[in-house]
């Protein structure tokens, strides 16, 4: 079975300051994705950001990094330059790469983030 | 237009009866997933299908049932709601891209039930 856990309920930021959401896994799997969503307060499921296993580099898109310590099992999302929009919860999830249910999300619990002008 | 459709987007229903929520994606997917979403708990997998023919339950499928219509349509129906099925629910999509485990997923904007 996969696990994640994002052991930060709520965050505050500072506005254009940087930010880190921690996320743990547990995964028997030798391959799999992790995946980053956004859950702004209107309720749609936004993502933002994909790190595989095998991936030599840590992924980045645009404002949004992802650190991937493999040997530790973390894959915590980085935002710079917050702006007030970033408030919102942001969920990590994993997938696993193989086997007959391949494809499947099991996410974390969620962090609150508020970024504060 | 979204490319990934649920309605109706709110719902209030009454204990004992029988609903159904429905999803309709234009992004040309093959597999399409049902979530709920509980206050302070992530997204939990109900049921999800890989194609028309091929359905399966998820971790918490007991209460409910579903149905792929076709590729780009896949509907989840309580047969007897009850007030712990009050949750958030979404639909969400992946297309096999060949690279395994990236198959990332899009949701619908959601559907909020209430059952009283």
């Amino acid at each position: 079975a996969q696990k994640i856990t994002q052991t930060q309920p709520g965050m505050f930021v500072q506005e254009k300051e940087a930010v880190t959401l921690d996320c743990t896994y547990d995964t028997s799997d030798p391959s799999y994705g992790l995946f980053w969503y956004k859950q702004p307060s209107s309720g749609e499921m936004i993502f933002l950001i994909y790190q595989g296993s095998y991936d030599q580099q840590n992924a980045t898109e645009g404002r949004y990094s992802l650190n991937f310590q493999k040997a530790r099992k973390s894959a915590n999302l980085v935002i710079s330059a917050s702006q007030l929009g970033d408030s919102a919860m942001y969920f990590c999830a994993i997938a696993r790469a193989g086997g007959t249910s391949y494809g499947k999300l099991t996410f974390g619990q969620g962090t609150i983030l508020t970024v504060h002008p | 237009d979204a490319d990934v459709t649920q309605t109706p987007r709110n719902r209030i229903t009454k204990t004992g009866k029988r609903i159904m929520l429905e999803c309709s994606q234009t992004k040309g997917h093959d597999r399409m997933y049902w979530y709920r979403q509980d206050p302070g708990l992530g997204l939990r997998l109900i049921y999800y299908s890989f194609d028309v023919k091929d359905i399966n339950k998820g971790e918490i499928s007991d209460g409910y049932s579903v149905s792929r219509q076709a590729q780009a349509k896949f509907s989840l129906s309580l047969e007897s709601a009850i007030p712990n099925q009050t949750a958030l629910y979404f639909c969400a999509t992946s297309d096999r891209t060949g690279t395994a485990g990236k198959e990332t997923q899009y949701f619908g904007p959601g559907t909020r039930l209430l059952v009283l």
